[in-house]
């Protein structure tokens, strides 16, 4: 059963337009999410992170948003460019014996269209 | 540049034929580990390790062999790969273990 979800396959936006991307978890014990990019070819690369502490953590044109009573996190990119058109992982990383271990999601196609 | 390197980015081997992927990262980093990417499921761990000479199971380990007998080496080895490990790997490092740097792929089809 996957405790990172991301219910959108895909999601397409205009440019300028603003993109949101959903993430929800079902494991309370997660304390530190992580978004991903990757464009084809690529490795992923680290985007923006957010502790369980916080609510909000902003990064130029992306913030990140997490509801801990509702176990969501979404990713907001404003305004969207066409550069940004690539897949993005939702992580989520809890604390156990053997150290931080990353669970992603199954990701979000986002096409930014000029 | 700080990297992790992946060899070979693209391979096709036919089932039980023995392979090796290689990582190697130049950043010095503790934590080094192994994913796979699939259709819809996203990023599963393999394997991962901490340190020199200790690695652990993650999500799907079955199939699979790691290695770490140096700090900057990470292989994954298939002893007898079978047509479900068909898939896109990825070899990521870190010195947390949270925020990882990953390479650049090795997509594997076993026929």
């Amino acid at each position: 059963d996957q405790q990172v979800k991301q219910n959108s396959p895909s999601l397409s936006v205009q440019e300028g337009r603003i993109s949101i991307l959903n993430c929800d978890y079902t494991n309370s014990m997660f304390d530190y999410f992580l978004w991903y990019k990757k464009y084809p070819a690529e490795g992923p690369t680290f985007l923006i992170s957010i502790s369980s502490i916080k609510d909000k953590n902003e990064d130029g044109r992306f913030t990140v948003f997490l509801n801990k009573s509702a176990k969501h996190l979404s990713l907001h990119i404003v305004p969207s460019q066409p550069g940004d058109s690539a897949v993005y992982f939702c992580a989520a990383s809890a604390f156990n014996n053997a150290g931080n271990m990353l669970t992603f999601g199954g990701g979000t196609r986002l096409m930014v269209k000029p | 540049e700080a990297q992790v390197t992946q060899n070979p980015r693209y391979l096709i081997t036919v089932t039980g034929k023995k392979l090796t992927v290689t990582c190697s990262q130049n950043m010095n980093h503790e934590y080094m580990s192994w994913y796979r990417q699939d259709p819809g499921l996203g990023l599963r761990q393999i394997y991962y390790s901490m340190n020199v000479e200790v690695t652990d199971k993650g999500d799907v380990p079955e199939g699979y062999k790691v290695s770490r007998k140096e700090k900057r080496n990470f292989p994954l080895i298939l002893e007898s790969p079978s047509p479900n490990q068909t898939s896109l790997y990825f070899c990521a490092s870190s010195l947390s273990n949270v925020n990882l740097t990953f390479g650049a792929g090795s997509r594997l089809t076993v026929l």
